[in-house]
Order: C-alpha cells, then structure tokens, then sequence
C-alpha cells in the first residue's frame, strides 16, 4: 500500500525560508499526482494554499510556492511570519478514484 | 459566499449507524464533485469518499468500503455520508470538500478549494 510522506516538523526563523517535502513510498511524485497543500491551525478546517503542483489559490501570498523536487512535490514559505505557525498537509492523487494525505508537517516560527 | 455546513455528528455506539449532511450553499452545487475527509483527535486528515457532480461516480478509501456511502442530493444541495458499522477508529471530526477541476491552457487542475468546519464522530460504548 502506497504512503504519502511529509517531514514531522520544520522551524524556521521570522522571515526565513522553509521547503516542506511530499513523497511516495513506491515511487516518483508528479504533476499527475496533482499535489495540493493544505494550511490547518488547531481547531480550524484545512486552508487550500497550493493546487496542481504550483498554482496558488485565491487570496494566497506569493510567499508560498509549489513545486516538484526530485521525486518529490515541494512546499517553499519564503520570509516566514509568525501566523505561518501551523499544521501543512499535502494531498495527492494515486489513481482510480483515490486520494491520499501525508501525515503532516507541525512548521514552527521561531 | 461559498458556505459548506456540515451537521448530523454525535455519540454512537460501536456497530451503529450515523448519518452526515452537508448543506452547501453560494455555488451551484450540482457542478461540483465533492469529498468527505476526516480528521482524528488530534491526528492527521485522512481522505474518506468522493462523488461526482451528478452522483454515479463515488469512490472510497480502503478504511470505509463497504461500510460507508456517500450520496447527494443536488435539489437540495446537500451532501450526505451514510456510516454504518461503526468502530472506534472512525471517531474523527468529518468535513465535507468542495472539488475544484478545470482545464487552464491544456493543463488539467483540480483543487479541494472550500472546507466545511466539521462535525465531531464519537464512535464509544
């Protein structure tokens, strides 16, 4: 059974940068996977910020970015800020009908 | 303004039945497919379900077929998860997901743009 994988945590500094990863473990991830990222704080349903590998949704700073690395799909937050402490999902499709989230990315501003 | 409202959560003991709404409005719901996602305590999402606009195409994860069903109703612009066989691993907050697809210059998109806020699943004796 393929999983999605994602980085436990990350910290960064107050206007720093921060590259999340999103990996399969059987296989490349590519565009066709249709990588999505997800903003979610305690409490608070998910927030869309990248969809399709690297177009951001609406109302999205171009501090955050979307990309595939490697084998891998990519997150980057350029000049963090301390509301970009939060929870990050990826989400990305494997076929047939089916979806698959990363366990999650806990990004600390500090 | 978009709005998903998700109801029908509650306590329920292990084996039972539970049905989720959820009430979308602001868009023309019967052009969207749409997705049930949840979220254990203090877990990460997990993916449970999609529908397609006109609901003949569903598909589910591993973790509920057979046990789930999900439909729509697109008069009245709801959603529903029917859970049946209830176990403690379901307990979970449970958002419905509006599903964005289009095609921009060639290239496919598809996007879980807009969230409900959930509603809580207890499954416990």
């Amino acid at each position: 059974q393929t999983v999605v994988t994602q980085e436990p945590s990350f910290s960064v500094s107050p206007g720093g940068t921060v590259t999340l990863t999103c990996g399969l473990t059987s296989g490349a991830v590519s565009t066709s996977h249709y990588p999505s990222w997800f903003q979610q704080t305690p409490g608070q349903a998910p927030r869309s910020l990248i969809y399709s590998t690297n177009t951001r949704s609406s109302g999205v700073p171009d501090r955050f970015s979307g990309s595939i690395l490697g084998n891998k799909a990519a997150l980057a937050i350029a000049g963090a800020q301390a509301d970009d402490d939060s929870n990050y999902y990826c989400l990305l499709y494997l076929g047939n009908g089916i979806w698959a989230f990363g366990g999650g990315t806990k990004v600390t501003v500090l | 303004e978009v709005q998903l409202v998700e109801s029908g959560g509650g306590l329920v003991q292990p084996g039972g039945s539970l049905r989720l709404s959820c009430g979308a409005s602001g868009f023309t719901f019967s052009n969207y497919e749409m997705n049930w996602v949840r979220q254990a305590p203090g877990k990460g999402l997990e993916w449970v379900s999609y529908i397609g606009s006109r609901g003949d195409l569903k598909h589910y994860a591993d973790s509920v077929k057979g046990r789930f069903i999900m439909s729509r109703d697109n008069a009245k612009a709801s959603l529903y998860l029917q859970m049946n066989s209830l176990r403690a691993e379901d307990t979970a907050v449970y958002f419905c997901a509006r599903e964005s697809n289009y095609y921009d210059g060639g290239s496919f998109k598809r996007n879980f743009d807009y969230w409900g806020q959930g509603t809580l699943v207890t499954v416990s004796s």
